[in-house]
């Protein structure tokens, strides 16, 4: 079956630093993947919506500065966490899918960042 | 999007059936009933999806009602490795899955 592929599983970066997430679609193209975060005893919360070749459309409330994205190919978009703070710290997850209407979205295995 | 409710948590017994509910009163006539599964630490899990009739894979039931407001997932002999965050949500075709608390079930020996 289909499978999207997220790097690294679990980051640990110093406040002000930026951390990459990368999210890979492997036997498939997606045009549009999806980056959500879930903090502790929480659900997953969508944070935006990555297009190939256009601009991410970001959820409210969500910093489109901070949580820079790139949608560079049909396989790969990455999540930037820039300056992170503490309170970045946080599950982060993506996900893809096929482009036909009875199709499901696959998730990454999810990257845990965690800012000192 | 579609908004669901489920039961915080539940319980099951080993090797018994584990039934789900959801509540998904405002799903679109052109929105498939989703649901996925969370284990600790772990991106969720696709377990089945329907839009009108019953499901049945190697994983699960789906039970869709007429009026398509609820659904019930079956796990017809839980496992404890079936001890997760289970989520029902809506949705069509490339568009991003809104997802609510879930419930929590728990697999007892």
């Amino acid at each position: 079956g289909a499978v999207v592929s997220q790097h690294p599983s679990r980051v640990i970066c110093k406040s002000g630093t930026s951390v990459k997430i990368e999210c890979r679609s492997l036997d498939f193209q997606a045009t549009t993947m999806f980056w959500y975060r879930q903090f502790p005893k929480q659900s997953l919360m969508l944070m935006a919506t990555s297009n190939e070749g256009s601009k991410a459309t970001y959820e409210q409330g969500v910093e489109k500065d901070k949580f820079l994205i790139n949608h560079a190919s049909l396989t790969l978009s990455t999540l930037t966490v820039t300056s992170a703070h503490p309170e970045d710290s946080s599950f982060y997850i993506c996900s893809a899918g096929r482009s036909a209407t009875n199709e499901k979205l696959f998730f990454g295995s999810g990257t845990q960042l965690s800012v000192l | 999007d579609a908004k669901t409710t489920q039961p915080p948590s539940m319980d099951c017994a080993e090797g018994r059936a584990a039934n789900l509910p959801c509540n998904h009163s405002t799903i679109s006539g052109n929105e498939y009933v989703y649901w996925y599964r969370q284990i600790h630490s772990q991106g969720p899990q696709y377990i089945i999806h329907g839009l009108k009739n019953n499901e049945t894979n190697e994983m699960a039931s789906l039970i869709i009602t007429e009026d398509r407001k609820s659904s019930t997932l079956i796990l017809p002999h839980a496992t404890l490795r079936d001890t997760a965050v289970y989520y029902c949500t809506g949705g069509s075709g490339n568009t991003p899955l809104v997802f609510g608390k879930g419930t929590r079930l728990s697999v007892i020996a």
